[in-house]
């Protein structure tokens, strides 16, 4: 089945740096891919919807210049948290859609990023 | 736009008892589809089973099945003979024909031993 790799699982910066983290479809090709943020204990909440060679759309209320997001080729989308600070800990999840024959379109999704400011 | 409503944050259920979890949406469109994820402590999101509005007929994987009504926007995931291992986050999920996913608070399951 599909696969979708996101790395790194855990990582802890200083306040004031900058995060990169990576989303890649293994075993298929992914014109978009979904960022998702969840806070302990909540649900899934979009940040953007990444196109391949385009600009990400943002969803209401994420900004666009904190959480930059790259997706320059049919495997690889990424997300840059910038200048990070202890609120943007949080657990970062991206999904790529999986056309397959089932033609349902069924999002597939990386294992998360735990990412800890401190 | 759409929403997604899960009214039970908990649920709990025997070993080898059936447990019925509820999720209703709110869309405008005829052509979407409908999921059940399941999240362990992990936290991998994992697909439990997927239904196409178009489909009269309820999904149904395994041990899991759903009830859709769709005239009363109404997708609830029944588990039988529950498991230890089906303990989990489950999230209500949907998704328009060509947009992305938008998900429910979810519902936290306990399974009893």
């Amino acid at each position: 089945g599909a696969v979708v790799s996101q790395h790194p699982s855990r990582v802890i910066c200083k306040s004031g740096t900058s995060v990169k983290i990576e989303c890649r479809s293994l075993d298929f090709q992914a014109t978009t891919m979904f960022w998702y943020r969840q806070f302990p204990k909540q649900s899934l909440m979009l940040m953007a919807t990444s196109n391949e060679g385009s600009k990400a759309t943002y969803e209401q209320g994420v900004e666009k210049d904190k959480f930059l997001i790259n997706h320059a080729s049919l495997t690889l989308s990424t997300l840059t948290v910038t200048s990070a600070h202890p609120e943007d800990s949080s657990f970062y999840i991206c999904s790529a859609r999986d056309p397959g024959p089932s033609g349902a379109n069924v999002l597939t999704f990386g294992a998360g990023s735990r990412l800890t400011v401190l | 736009a759409q929403t997604v409503t899960q009214s039970q944050p908990e649920m709990s259920v025997q070993e080898a008892e059936t447990v019925t979890l509820s999720c209703t949406y709110d869309t405008s469109e005829s052509d979407y589809y409908l999921f059940w994820y399941k999240q362990p402590p992990s936290r991998q999101m994992i697909l439990v089973i997927r239904q196409e509005a178009y489909k009269q007929q309820n999904a149904t994987e395994n041990r899991f099945s759903v009830n859709f009504q769709k005239a009363a926007k109404s997708f609830s995931l029944k588990i039988s003979d529950s498991q230890l291992g089906d303990a989990a986050m489950y999230f209500c999920a949907y998704r328009g024909r060509y947009g992305d996913m938008r998900f429910g608070a979810g519902t936290r399951l306990t399974v009893k031993p």
